[in-house]
Order: C-alpha cells, then sequence, then structure tokens
C-alpha cells in the first residue's frame, strides 16, 4: 500500500533559520504533492501544491517546495524561519484516480526558537 | 468567498450515542471529503462525495456514514458511537469534477469527544 513519510516529527530551529522539511513517497513519483500547515485547534491550510512538472514551486507565507531526485523526498523550505511558522506540517499525495482522496504524512511539528 | 464551514465545532457524546455532523463547502465546490485526525493514527480518508453521489471510501466501519445534499453541504453520522470514535473531524471541498488532484481547502473541523 501507498504511504507517505515525514522525516523527523518535531524539528526546531531559531529564528531567522532556514526551515527544512522532508517528505518520502512509497510509490513512484506522484504527479501532485500538498503541504499543509495545521495550527493548534484549527483545520488544515494549504500552503502549496507541488507539481512534478516544476522545479520549485512557491507556496503562501514564504515557503517552497521542490523534489530532490537525489534523495527521492520532497523539500518545503523557508530561507528564514518566523514566531508564526511554529506549527503542525503535512505532506499530502492524493491517490486513487479521479477522486479526492488524499493519504497523508505523519506530520512534522515545527517549534522556533527565539 | 467564504472558506468551509463544519457544525458544530465541538461534541461531547456517550457511548453508544449516535452523531451527525454538518459541512458547508465553498461556493461552487461540488466535491466533499470527510478526515478523521487522531494522535495515534493521524489523518486518515472516511469518504468522499461529488454530486450526492459517494465516489470513494476509506477503511472505516459501517457505523461511519454520510451523505451530500443537492446544495453540496454534506453531513456524517456516527452511530454507536465508541471511545475510539474521539478525533477530529475535517471536511475539505474541492472543485471535483473528472480530474483529481484539485486543491482540497479544510474546514475548522468538529472535535467529538466520546464519553
Amino acid at each position: 500500500a501507498q504511504s507517505v513519510t515525514q522525516l523527523g516529527s518535531h524539528v526546531s530551529v531559531s529564528e531567522g533559520a532556514l526551515v527544512l522539511l522532508r517528505c518520502n513517497y512509497s510509490s513512484s513519483v506522484p504527479p501532485y504533492l500538498f503541504w499543509y500547515v495545521q495550527y493548534p485547534n484549527q483545520g488544515l491550510q494549504l500552503l502549496l501544491k507541488y507539481t512534478s512538472a516544476a522545479t520549485l514551486v512557491k507556496g503562501i507565507n514564504g515557503f517552497e517546495a521542490e523534489f530532490k531526485k537525489s534523495e527521492t523526498s520532497f523539500h518545503l523550505t523557508k530561507p528564514s524561519a518566523h514566531m508564526s511558522d511554529a506549527a503542525e506540517y503535512f505532506c499530502a499525495v492524493p491517490i486513487g484516480g479521479a477522486t479526492n482522496k488524499l493519504i497523508f504524512g505523519t506530520g512534522t511539528l515545527l517549534a522556533v526558537q527565539p | 468567498k467564504a472558506g468551509v464551514t463544519q457544525t458544530p465545532r465541538y461534541l461531547i457524546k456517550t457511548r453508544g450515542q449516535q452523531v451527525t455532523l454538518s459541512c458547508s463547502p465553498i461556493s461552487g465546490h461540488r466535491s466533499v471529503s470527510w478526515y478523521q485526525q487522531t494522535p495515534g493514527q493521524g489523518l486518515q480518508f472516511l469518504f468522499e462525495y461529488f454530486s450526492e453521489t459517494q465516489r470513494n471510501k476509506g477503511n472505516f466501519p459501517g457505523r461511519f456514514s454520510g451523505r451530500q445534499f443537492s446544495n453540496s453541504r454534506s453531513e456524517m453520522n456516527v452511530s454507536t458511537l465508541e471511545l475510539g470514535d474521539s478525533a477530529l473531524y475535517l471536511c475539505a471541498s474541492s472543485l471535483g469534477g473528472a480530474l483529481s488532484y484539485n486543491e482540497q481547502f479544510f474546514g475548522p473541523g468538529t472535535r467529538l469527544t466520546v464519553l
């Protein structure tokens, strides 16, 4: 069965430092991959939709996504972390053809230290 | 445009009861999906409705059911509640259509606690 793995359930960075979150997919490179962010006691907010045809995709809040072929891993990055970036981040892959079924990674909780 | 709304935001029920959750998608969106989020299992797909028809279903028991109305609003029902049904239930809407991979926009969720 397909699975989505996020490397590191907890990541801590200093304010102003680079944010790098990783996501792996068990099957062939999917045509699309989504990154979502969840703040405490809230739903999921779409950060960006990555397409395999793109090199780099820009999302909201200064986040960018790309696929690192050498690692077969999807990277979500932000050059300079802000305190407001502290949240849980999920990657998700659509599967099953013409449906909207998403399988999610287990999430990475990002802490930003002052 | 207004976002996805879910009601109620919080629910407390006891074992054996049933519950109905409601979701109103973004105007113009015809697909509504439901997800369950728990600390142990993470985010899991329950089912998707498109044009009042269930288009896909996850691996949940038959106690979990849903429906979609002609205005695209959706409800999900859980009968004979169990303690393990305590979770955040999230609804997501998207344009839907024959092509998948449309962005899904999530509501704030309904926090269900089963005592």
